[in-house]
């Protein structure tokens, strides 16, 4: 199975703040990456797709990027109401698999 | 609007089957492909498996031959079934649309125990 390790698993921030939450695939997987914004009681959101592409109603503060085998969600500046959890998840080969979790809170 | 709204009991005895319905408004399930996925207590994600447009499915090596997904197309709907099951399946069920991950119902709640 591929290995999706997410970094950190906790991230203490403060508004405003830019922060980037990281996945290390350990296979390839090219492209094949998407990330997820969960808030308690709620069910995942979808915010990256193809691992940059942003999904429809996403603002324009979150990106996603690649470099090599290490995929990164960076939130330019974070507002209130992106405390949550993130999760990505990696679609290029069965099973699935996700990454561990990053759990996003107010510093 | 695409929707979708799992149903089923919200606890389970150990051995037993643990049987779950997501219902299915706004699209065709005979269109794209249709999974489960579930939340571990302590945050951990799993996919299960998924039922296609075409009812072909595709599962979760680590759940064995303890799964099923089927469907319903007349009631736009499909199901999971999930064999013999221990505490270690308690968890928060998500069914999916999972060619795109981009809806998903509100989850259900299901704890093994007796």
């Amino acid at each position: 199975d591929i290995q999706m390790t997410q970094s950190p698993s906790s991230l203490p921030a403060s508004l405003g703040d830019r922060v980037t939450i990281t996945c290390r695939a350990s296979q390839d997987i090219g492209n094949y990456l998407r990330w997820f914004q969960q808030k308690p009681g709620k069910s995942p959101r979808l915010m990256i797709y193809g691992a940059t592409n942003l999904a429809a109603g996403v603002p324009s503060r979150f990106s996603g990027s690649r470099s090599g085998s290490d995929y990164s969600l960076t939130i330019s500046s974070l507002e209130s109401e992106d405390m949550a959890d993130y999760y990505c998840l990696q679609s290029k080969e069965s099973p699935l698999t996700f990454g561990g979790g990053t759990k996003l809170e107010l510093k | 609007e695409v929707q979708l709204q799992e149903s089923g009991p919200g606890l389970v005895k150990p051995s037993q089957s643990l049987s779950l319905t997501c219902s299915v408004t706004g699209y065709s399930i005979t269109s794209n492909y249709w999974g489960w996925i579930r939340k571990f207590p302590g945050n951990k994600m799993e996919w299960m498996g998924y039922i296609s447009y075409s009812g072909s499915t595709s599962y979760n090596p680590s759940l064995k031959s303890r799964i099923s997904i089927t469907r319903d197309t007349s009631k736009n709907q499909f199901f999971l079934q999930l064999n013999s099951v221990t505490t270690e399946d308690t968890a928060t069920y998500y069914c999916a649309r999972t060619m795109h991950f981009d809806y998903w119902g509100q989850g259900v709640m299901v704890t093994v125990s007796s």
